[in-house]
C-alpha cells in the first residue's frame, strides 16, 4: 500500500488561506468518503481536524474545512494563524480493510 | 477522560524482539477497534496494524506482516504489539490509537520510542 501523495510543504501569511492536497487511488481516497486529516505539532501526538472528508469534530476551528474530488482530497485552512503552523497528514480507509496515511505537509505561517 | 498510555519501548538489536503495551482508560475499551501507528524520526505517519473489539478482524501493513502480532486483553483494557525480527527501519515512535465507530482515529497516546540498532 503506497502512501497518499501530499505536498512536502506549503506556506502562507497570517490571514491568508492555504489548501493541502492529498492524492490517492480509487482503492482508497476515491473509493470511500473516509478521509481524515490530522495536525501534529513538534514532539506531540497527532490530533484529528477533519473526518469523513469534510466534518469537523467539536472544538476544531471553523477555519478548517475539507473536500474531495475523485481521488484527491483537500484540506483548506482560512484566516491563517501562527498556531496553525504544524505538520498535516491525510488518511484514508482502503479496500484492503487497512489504512494509509499521506507523507505529510509542513505548513509554515510566514 | 480518554487516556492511552504506551509502554515497552526501548533499544533493541536488529533481529531482536520487543513487546509494546497500551493501557486504556476513560472509555469502554471492549467496544472499540484499536490500532498501532508509527512514526520514524523526522518522517511521516505509517499505519501498522489494527484489531477489532472482539479480536475477530486483524490487519497488518505489508511492512510488518509476519513479524508483528497485535492482540488485546479486554478484561485488562490493554492493547499489545509483539514485534519480532526487528529491523533498523522499524525504529520509530509507536502510537496506540483508538478508532471511532466509523473510519477515523479520535484519540492517540503519547507514543513509545523503539530504537533498533546494533
Amino acid at each position: 500500500q503506497s502512501a497518499l501523495t501530499q505536498p512536502a510543504s506549503v506556506s502562507g501569511s497570517p490571514g491568508q488561506s492555504i489548501t493541502i492536497s492529498c492524492t490517492g487511488t480509487s482503492s482508497d481516497v476515491g473509493g470511500y468518503d473516509y478521509v481524515s486529516w490530522y495536525q501534529q505539532h513538534p514532539g506531540k501526538a497527532p490530533t484529528l481536524m477533519i473526518y469523513d472528508v469534510s466534518n469537523r469534530p467539536s472544538g476544531v476551528s471553523h477555519r478548517f474545512s475539507g473536500s474531495k474530488s475523485g481521488n484527491t482530497a483537500s484540506l483548506t485552512i482560512s484566516g491563517l494563524q501562527a498556531e496553525d503552523e504544524a505538520d498535516y497528514y491525510c488518511s484514508s480507509y482502503t479496500s484492503s480493510s487497512t489504512w494509509v496515511f499521506g507523507g505529510g505537509t509542513k505548513l509554515t505561517v510566514l | 477522560e480518554v487516556q492511552l498510555v504506551e509502554s515497552g519501548g526501548g533499544l533493541v538489536r536488529p533481529g531482536g524482539s520487543l513487546r509494546l503495551s497500551c493501557a486504556a482508560s476513560g472509555f469502554t475499551f471492549n467496544s472499540y477497534s484499536m490500532h498501532w501507528v508509527r512514526q520514524a524520526p523526522g518522517k511521516g505517519l505509517e499505519w501498522v496494524s489494527s484489531i477489532d473489539s472482539s479480536t475477530s478482524y486483524i490487519y497488518y501493513a505489508e511492512s510488518v506482516e509476519g513479524r508483528f502480532t497485535i492482540s488485546r486483553d479486554n478484561a485488562k483494557n490493554s492493547l499489545f504489539l509483539e514485534m519480532n525480527r526487528l529491523r533498523d527501519d522499524d525504529t520509530a515512535v509507536y502510537y496506540c490509537v483508538r478508532q471511532t465507530f466509523i473510519y477515523y482515529f479520535d484519540y492517540w497516546g503519547q507514543g513509545t520510542l523503539v530504537t533498533v540498532s546494533s
